[in-house]
């Protein structure tokens, strides 16, 4: 398996266009998350799925922000619309099974909102 | 990825030697905890892990030494190495959580000097 996917690595956009950030997940894996990783902040959970199903997204900082999972091998994240705010570099993760297991990450797609 | 940058405190160490990378976490209540290794611009990665009912863990040259009355995680790398120097962090994941929810901890800076 290659592992988690993102897709692009970068972004750069403008003040109020729709961005969109997909993922692939590792095949198999039950759980898929998205964080945002910035300067001030670190790495903050936006959200997580359980078999596609949204389970949590009390970590989704705006209505301008959602996800989904459409199936169990993609998933998306955008944010319409963007804000400079928003610049960060966002990762997808994904692990096997609830309980102690270790999530394994994307590279990242890091997004530039001028 | 985006390490957090600027605002990270950061070890400095020469190469050869051993490096001790702590961290301490708050909830009483978590029962996993995972050290996480992040090189510029890759994501996070799994390098060790620990349930709370050990006190210490090894690996190939890493040791996890958990101290649950103080609530302290350490991690330490024997003989390091230039291929050691990313950004650390600490994850922990509370008992009973379904989800699989990492909390991330702030993360440390590690600069090996050849």
């Amino acid at each position: 398996d290659a592992g988690v996917i993102q897709s692009p690595r970068h972004e750069v956009t403008e003040m109020g266009q729709e961005v969109t950030l997909r993922c692939k997940p590792i095949s198999g894996h039950d759980y898929l998350f998205w964080y945002r990783q910035t300067m001030m902040r670190g790495l903050e959970l936006l959200i997580y799925f359980n078999n596609n199903v949204p389970i949590d997204d009390s970590g989704m900082p705006e209505d301008r922000f959602s996800a989904k999972m459409p199936n169990a091998s993609f998933s998306t994240l955008k944010i319409q619309p963007s804000e400079p705010r928003d610049s960060a570099v966002y990762f997808c993760a994904s692990s096997l099974v609830a309980g102690n297991t270790e999530a394994f990450f994307g590279q990242g797609t890091r997004l530039t909102v001028v | 990825g985006e390490n957090v940058g600027l605002h990270l405190p950061t070890l400095s160490v020469q190469e050869g030697d051993n490096s001790i990378i702590n961290c301490a976490y708050s909830n009483s209540a978590s029962d996993y905890f995972i050290w996480y290794k992040q090189e510029s611009g890759k994501g996070p990665q799994f390098i060790i892990d620990i349930r709370s009912n050990m006190d210490k863990r090894q690996g190939q040259r890493v040791t996890v030494l958990l101290n649950k009355t103080v609530k302290h995680l350490s991690l330490q790398i024997a003989a390091t190495q230039p291929g050691d120097s990313a950004v650390y962090f600490c994850a922990e994941i509370p008992i009973n959580n379904a989800g699989n929810m990492l909390t991330f901890g702030g993360g440390t800076r590690l600069m090996v000097k050849p």
